[in-house]
C-alpha cells in the first residue's frame, strides 16, 4: 500500500477563492507529480518535481502553481478559483534513479466551484 | 514516448481470464511497457510493466511480442472487482513521469 495522502478528498468552494490542495508522501521519493482528471476523461500531468526546489510545467497548461520546499510535501494551489477549475487531482510520486521506477498515486481530490 | 492504441472497452465473463490488448508499434529499444488500472475515479494502481521478456506477478501477467510493437495484459481469474479503466502506457527511459492516454474500460459481467 503505497503511503501518499492528500487532503482534502473533496472541496466546494466559491468562485475567486484561493485555495491549496496538499499532498504528502512518506516513502522519501524525489519525484511528485500532478494529474487533472475531469469525470470519464484521461488523466493529463498539470505539474512535477524532480526534488526540492524543482518544479516543472506538464503537457496541460494549468493555472495553478505549486512549490517543493520539502521532499515529502508538494502542495498545489490556485490563486483564485474558477467553476473551469472544477476537476479530479491526482497527486503521485516515485523514486529517483532507476529507468522504470513505479509512480504512486494519492486517492485524489475532488474540487467542485460553484 | 511512443503512442499506445488500446480498444475502447472490453467485456469479460467473470471467472475467465481477460486479455488486454495494447499496440505501440513505434516503442523503441529502452522503453518500458507499463499497465494501470483505475477503477471508478480512485488513484491509478500499478499492475506490471515489462521491457523485453514476458512478466508475471500476483495481479497479472504480461505478453510481449518479440518484436516489441504490442503486449497482451492477462488477468487470469476476471473478478467483478477487476471492472476498472486499464491503461497500456509506455515510458521513455529517465523515469518520466507516466502519460495517460483514454485506456481500455474492462466490464466483469457476472
Amino acid at each position: 500500500e503505497a503511503d501518499i495522502y492528500q487532503t482534502p478528498r473533496y472541496l466546494v468552494i466559491g468562485t475567486g477563492k484561493k485555495i491549496t490542495l496538499e499532498c504528502s508522501q512518506t516513502m522519501g521519493h524525489d519525484k511528485m507529480y500532478w494529474y487533472q482528471q475531469d469525470p470519464g476523461m484521461e488523466l493529463h500531468l498539470i505539474h512535477y518535481s524532480y526534488g526540492v526546489n524543482s518544479t516543472e510545467k506538464g503537457d496541460l497548461s494549468s493555472e495553478s502553481t505549486v512549490s517543493r520546499i520539502r521532499t515529502e510535501h508538494f502542495p498545489l494551489t490556485l490563486e483564485s478559483a474558477r467553476p473551469s477549475h472544477t476537476s479530479q487531482y491526482l497527486c503521485a510520486s516515485s523514486e529517483a534513479g532507476a529507468a522504470d521506477n513505479e509512480q504512486f498515486f494519492g486517492p485524489g481530490t475532488r474540487l467542485t466551484v460553484l | 514516448d511512443a503512442k499506445t492504441t488500446q480498444p475502447p472497452s472490453m467485456d469479460c465473463a467473470e471467472g475467465r481470464a481477460a486479455n488486454l490488448p495494447c499496440n505501440h508499434s513505434t516503442i523503441s529499444g529502452n522503453e518500458y511497457v507499463y499497465w494501470y488500472r483505475q477503477i471508478h475515479s480512485q488513484g491509478p494502481q500499478y499492475i506490471i510493466h515489462g521491457l523485453k521478456n514476458n512478466e508475471t506477478n500476483e495481479m497479472a501477467s504480461l505478453i510481449i511480442t518479440e518484436d516489441r510493437k504490442s503486449s497482451t495484459l492477462i488477468l487470469p481469474h476476471a473478478t467483478l472487482r477487476d471492472t476498472a479503466v486499464y491503461y497500456c502506457i509506455v515510458r521513455g527511459s529517465g523515469n518520466t513521469p507516466l502519460v495517460f492516454g483514454k485506456g481500455t474500460r474492462l466490464s466483469v459481467i457476472a
